[in-house]
């Protein structure tokens, strides 16, 4: 069956140390999607892109990075940790703009 | 701009009654989508309905229900005789043109049912 597919499931990290979180999808979708969840913000989109070696800034894109080589993988980079990105993080797809979204299971990332 | 609006933060309901999770959405475009998703306690997220801005039409799946009514830009989801396993937290969505039709959430209802 097609997934998706995030890791580490659980981060802990240094404030200033540079984090990657990888995300790999089978379902062949060109649109892939990295989101944030915050008590009391929802998920909140970080970065998106809608196929190779195409990527677009969200509503809180700063201290984040994304790159997209091929179809499966959309990896989440973290520059410089800060304590402000404790968070969890869902990685998504989707066959097209307009259809329903796919989510991994997240991964939770803490900044100390 | 888009914004989704879930007022309901918390909702507690006894086991076999009906309740009813809000959603209102703001829009400028004439086509979009709406979408419900559940995230029960293991944290995943679950797809539940998707709704185009041009079908009215409310939808029936076993339990669950949703009435989407444009003249009040809301989309309100509906289940009935509630189950222990209906306990989520469950979040409304607009995809419209303006943002890409990226997915925009509510903040989320947690719905917690009381055997």
């Amino acid at each position: 069956d097609a997934e998706i597919t995030q890791s580490p499931r659980h981060k802990i990290t240094e404030t200033g140390r540079q984090v990657t979180l990888a995300c790999h999808q089978t379902w062949n979708h060109n649109n892939m999607f990295w989101y944030r969840q915050d008590l009391g913000h929802g998920l909140r989109l970080i970065h998106y892109s809608y196929g190779v070696q195409d990527t677009n800034k969200g509503e809180v894109s700063d201290g984040y990075s994304v790159s997209r080589s091929n179809t499966e993988d959309l990896p989440l980079t973290l520059e410089s940790a800060a304590s402000s990105q404790t968070s969890v993080y869902f990685c998504a797809s989707s066959a097209k703009q307009g259809t329903e979204a796919f989510f991994g299971q997240g991964t939770r990332l803490t900044v100390v | 701009a888009q914004k989704v609006t879930q007022a309901q933060t918390e909702i507690s309901v006894v086991e076999k009654e009906d309740v009813t999770l809000d959603c209102v959405y703001e829009t400028r475009d004439t086509t979009y989508y709406l979408f419900w998703y559940k995230q029960p306690p293991s944290g995943e997220l679950v797809f539940l309905i998707r709704r185009n801005s041009f079908d009215e039409q409310n939808e029936i799946s076993g339990r669950y229900s949703w009435n989407f009514q444009k003249s009040t830009s809301s989309f309100n989801f509906t289940i009935t005789a509630s189950q222990v396993v209906d306990s989520a937290v469950y979040f409304c969505a607009l995809g419209d043109q303006t943002g890409a039709n990226n997915l925009f959430f509510g903040t989320g209802t947690r719905l917690t049912v009381i055997p």
